[in-house]
């Protein structure tokens, strides 16, 4: 059976530091890796995924995560963030013909001034 | 561009009562999904449809009941509502294989129940 972990269920920093969201998943069959992003009063939006090939993915708003198949981890890092990243971020897995996606509990991302 | 539009936002019900929440997405996806968010436990599938005229059980689906009315709509019933049914209640599609391409999100559906 599929899991997501989120390590941190809330992450405090600083306006212009870097900041590392972390997720580790559990799966007996190759699995497609996802970060959505929910703000404030609104649905999740997809910020990058991953499917196959290099494992270091690029997605909005200057976001990446680097997917480690060793570790079975896809963490989700920015070098500078600003005020409007404060969000809840949702790291997901999937497999292909799946309809059964699963979300791990969330971290919420406070950028603080 | 509507996307994935959810009614009501907001909805209070006592025990026992009933409620449809309707969903309706102008993309032309075939997939569609229902999913619960809880605190602490991110979000939950309840039910989904592949396609038009199909829906499956999700992880969560007791207390639930959903009709794919076409390939637009995929509405959500309470029969009877729970004070453990209290969650945010978010509609989404899909379209092309539904594991590797993303889900599009509505805005939510809040729901109480006293």
């Amino acid at each position: 059976a599929q899991s997501v972990t989120q390590l941190d269920s809330q992450v405090p920093v600083f306006e212009e530091a870097p900041v590392e969201l972390r997720c580790n998943y559990s799966s007996s069959v190759s699995v497609y890796l996802f970060w959505y992003v929910q703000y404030p009063n609104q649905g999740l939006q997809l910020l990058l995924k991953y499917l196959s090939g290099s494992t270091l993915v690029k997605g909005i708003n200057g976001f990446e995560a680097e997917f480690n198949k060793s570790q079975t981890s896809f963490h989700l890092r920015k070098p500078s963030v600003h005020i409007s990243d404060t969000a809840e971020y949702f790291c997901a897995v999937s497999y292909t013909g799946g309809f059964k996606t699963i979300f791990g509990a969330g971290t919420r991302l406070f950028v603080k001034a | 561009n509507a996307g994935v539009t959810q009614t009501p936002k907001f909805q209070v019900l006592k025990t026992g009562q009933s409620m449809t929440l309707q969903c309706a997405q102008d993309m032309n996806h075939n997939s569609m999904y229902w999913y619960r968010q809880d605190p602490g436990m991110g979000l939950r599938l309840i039910y989904y449809s592949a396609s038009e005229g199909t829906t499956d059980k999700g992880e969560v689906p007791n207390g639930y009941n959903v009709s794919r009315l076409n390939k637009r709509e995929f509405s959500l019933r309470l029969e009877s509502a729970a004070p453990s049914q209290t969650s945010v209640y978010f509609c989404a599609s899909s379209e092309g294989d539904p594991g590797r391409e993303k889900l599009f999100f509505g805005s939510g559906t809040q729901l109480s129940v006293l």
